[in-house]
């Protein structure tokens, strides 16, 4: 499967635990990207990043939330003591290059119980 | 005012007609325009993209593009059912980094 994968598709977790969302980029890729999507709301960016740099982190959360894209292995969007307002579908997007066409993975849902 | 705005819709169109979906961006120095459509439950699809002003085919598609009136749209020529999603505008911006700024979505429906 040459597109991005992100896992797991699905994930519940009870209020106060965390959560760890990976994404593996389109073969190629080096650029990453998360978007959030709240029930009946847009896409919303919320980081950017390239292998072993953060470039953009204009849309994440003040607390709780990291991201990270280590030189080997997938990115990670970590969310720290999940509270109810943090369920949503997470989308990952890699490109070739800044500003290039972005291709999104399948998606986790995240459901905080 | 919204950095990219959308018409949310329901669009109906009936089938074989053409489905033309709108998008206006704020911005004036935004300089990528991205069309992407999202089925229920599953992550948004590439459909098309348009750099410079005019049209841009492929296929049923067609991509618009007036930076002078800040306007982008997407036509689909014979719709068919299988059309039947929600439609995202998405912008670079001019000052921001790789980052896509998406409207809120127009829902398409195409009625056999």
């Amino acid at each position: 499967n040459a597109g991005v994968m992100q896992n797991p598709r699905h994930l519940v977790r009870r209020r106060g635990q965390e959560a760890r969302l990976r994404c593996s980029p389109m073969k190629g890729h080096s650029h990453v990207y998360w978007y959030r999507q709240l029930p009946e709301e847009g896409l919303k960016f919320m980081v950017y990043l390239q292998k072993e740099n953060i470039i953009d982190e204009s849309g994440m959360p003040k607390e709780r939330f990291s991201a990270e894209f280590p030189k080997e292995g997938p990115s990670i969007l970590r969310i720290q003591q999940v509270v109810r307002g943090d369920s949503a579908a997470y989308f990952c997007a890699s490109s070739e290059r800044e500003r290039a066409e972005q291709f999104f993975g399948p998606g986790t849902r995240l459901t905080v119980l | 005012q919204k950095e990219v705005e959308q018409n949310s819709g329901p669009l109906s169109v009936p089938e074989g007609a053409i489905a033309s979906l709108n998008c206006t961006y704020s911005d004036r120095g935004s300089q990528s325009f991205f069309w992407y459509r999202q089925y229920s439950g599953k992550s948004p699809e590439l459909i098309m993209f348009i750099y410079s002003n005019g049209d841009k085919e492929d296929g049923r598609f067609t991509a618009q593009l007036n930076k002078a009136s800040q306007y982008v749209s997407l036509l689909i020529r014979d719709s068919q059912p299988s059309d039947s999603a929600t439609y995202l505008c998405a912008v670079h911006g001019s000052s921001n980094t790789g980052k896509l700024i998406f409207g809120q979505g127009t829902t398409l429906q195409v009625k056999p």
